[in-house]
């Protein structure tokens, strides 16, 4: 299976931040890498998909970059309503798998 | 608008069967996609479980294979996941999602909380 590594495990920020946000495959993925957010009790939803294409309906504020293993989710100016664990999957192989997540908490 | 929404019931007792399903509105699951399940622990930790292709063609995570069985009601617009032989570490929010293969899960469910527990 291919494993996904994101990190930090929480990032503790200031709104206004610029923040990058990782995910590190154990064996390249291309560019088969999606990002999620999920808010406290709601399901996820489709922030980046294919690594750095955008979604209709998501805050410019948001971007992907990265291919291979390395991959990045940016938020350029965080705003209060980000605060939420952000997830990374992979649809390169099966099994789908997913990382451990990222919490953004305020500092 | 495209909608799913999970139902089943959310107390399971260990050793028994765990059933939901998913209705979905707004599109027809035999259009096209994957209609996936997708479970969260507690703790955060995510885990595609399976899909049930447009076609009818399924595919399962190996560390559930022998327990677990995706069908659908093509009539109903539903599909549905089995679970076979719960224990306390199939506890989980589990949802289903709409995909494709390669690509992302584009539509969620709400989700449903099952506790595996005597």
């Amino acid at each position: 299976d291919v494993v996904l590594t994101q990190s930090p495990a929480t990032l503790s920020v200031t709104p206004g931040e610029r923040i990058s946000l990782s995910c590190r495959a154990s064996e390249s993925v291309d560019t088969y890498l999606h990002w999620y957010q999920q808010k406290p009790n709601e399901s996820p939803r489709l922030l980046i998909k294919y690594a750095s294409q955008s979604i209709s309906g998501i805050p410019s504020r948001f971007s992907g970059s990265g291919s291979g293993t390395d991959f990045t989710l940016s938020i350029n100016g965080v705003e209060l309503e980000d605060l939420s664990i952000y997830y990374c999957q992979q649809g390169n192989s099966l099994p789908f798998t997913f990382g451990s997540g990222t919490k953004l908490e305020i500092k | 608008e495209i909608q799913l929404q999970e139902s089943g019931p959310g107390l399971v007792k260990p050793s028994q069967s765990l059933s939901l399903t998913c209705s979905v509105t707004g599109y027809t699951i035999t259009s096209g996609y994957d209609w996936s399940w997708i479970r969260k622990f507690p703790g955060n930790k995510m885990e595609w479980m399976g899909y049930i292709s447009y076609s009818g063609s399924t595919n399962y995570n190996p560390s559930l294979k022998s327990r677990i069985s995706i069908t659908r009601d093509t009539s109903k617009n539903q599909f549905f996941l089995q679970l076979n032989s719960v224990t306390t570490e199939d506890t989980a929010t589990y949802y289903c999602a709409r995909g494709t293969y390669y690509g992302p899960k584009d539509y969620w469910g709400q989700g449903v909380m099952v506790t595996v527990s005597s």
